[in-house]
């Protein structure tokens, strides 16, 4: 069965950098995009974009680009996201779903969630 | 960017009744719109794609319409289980972008 499991939570003190891994199992990895969805607390969900896992070409929505990398290593079928020069306001779960263009481009799949937390 | 409006953004209902949600599109998006459910403290749950493609798996009381700007999600006899709140996204261009959300609150 497909699963997208995403590491533990991070608690990072401003201006560091964080990591968040989602690996993805039960389906051919590069048949899909990865995208990356943000939700601050108590907020809705906001589209950070997508990663095509075939070709590694990133899309970036506005407001995450620069400090914001998507990532593959399709040799582990995991997508990672790094945040660097974090700030308060990147407190938030951030959740891996996989994109499928068969389906209107949905996303079909999703991690658990992992969340960041930015304090001094 | 496409704006996606949702409403209400939140409404009270009872065990068994309906409901229905609107999303509005600030163009047209065609039949690319989306819904999720989100459970507190729970990833989206994809209901319905392409406007009114059920998801398998997903109850039959869950229903989608609509096309161009304009959509809507029903929900009849509601169930404890679908007290949550329900998300929109539109999937025609990027960003793809949701709707601020409605939660779905027992009266």
């Amino acid at each position: 069965q497909v699963q997208l499991v995403q590491s533990g939570s991070e608690l990072k003190k401003p201006g560091a950098s964080v990591e968040v891994s989602c690996k993805a199992s039960g389906y051919t990895f590069t048949d899909y995009v990865l995208n990356w969805v943000r939700q601050a607390p108590g907020q809705g969900l906001q589209w950070m974009g997508w990663i095509n896992a075939k070709t590694g070409n990133p899309i970036y929505a506005q407001g995450f680009t620069g400090r914001f990398v998507f990532s593959l290593d399709t040799s582990v079928t995991t997508a990672y996201l790094q945040i660097s020069s974090l700030k308060a306001e990147d407190s938030a779960v951030y959740y891996c779903a996989r994109g499928n263009a068969d389906n209107f481009h949905s996303s079909d799949y999703w991690g658990q969630g992992t969340l960041v937390t930015v304090s001094s | 960017d496409i704006q996606m409006t949702q409403s209400p953004s939140s409404l009270s209902a009872s065990v068994g009744d309906g409901v229905t949600i609107t999303c509005r599109a600030s163009q047209s998006i065609s039949g690319y719109l989306n819904w999720y459910q989100q459970i507190p403290g729970k990833a989206p749950k994809l209901l319905i794609y392409a406007a009114s493609s059920l998801r398998s798996g997903v109850p039959l009381r869950f229903s989608g319409s609509g096309s161009g700007t304009d959509f809507t999600l029903t929900i009849n006899s509601l169930q404890p289980e679908d007290f949550a709140t329900y998300y929109c996204q539109q999937s025609y261009s990027t960003p793809l972008t949701f709707g601020g959300g409605t939660k779905v609150e027992i009266k």
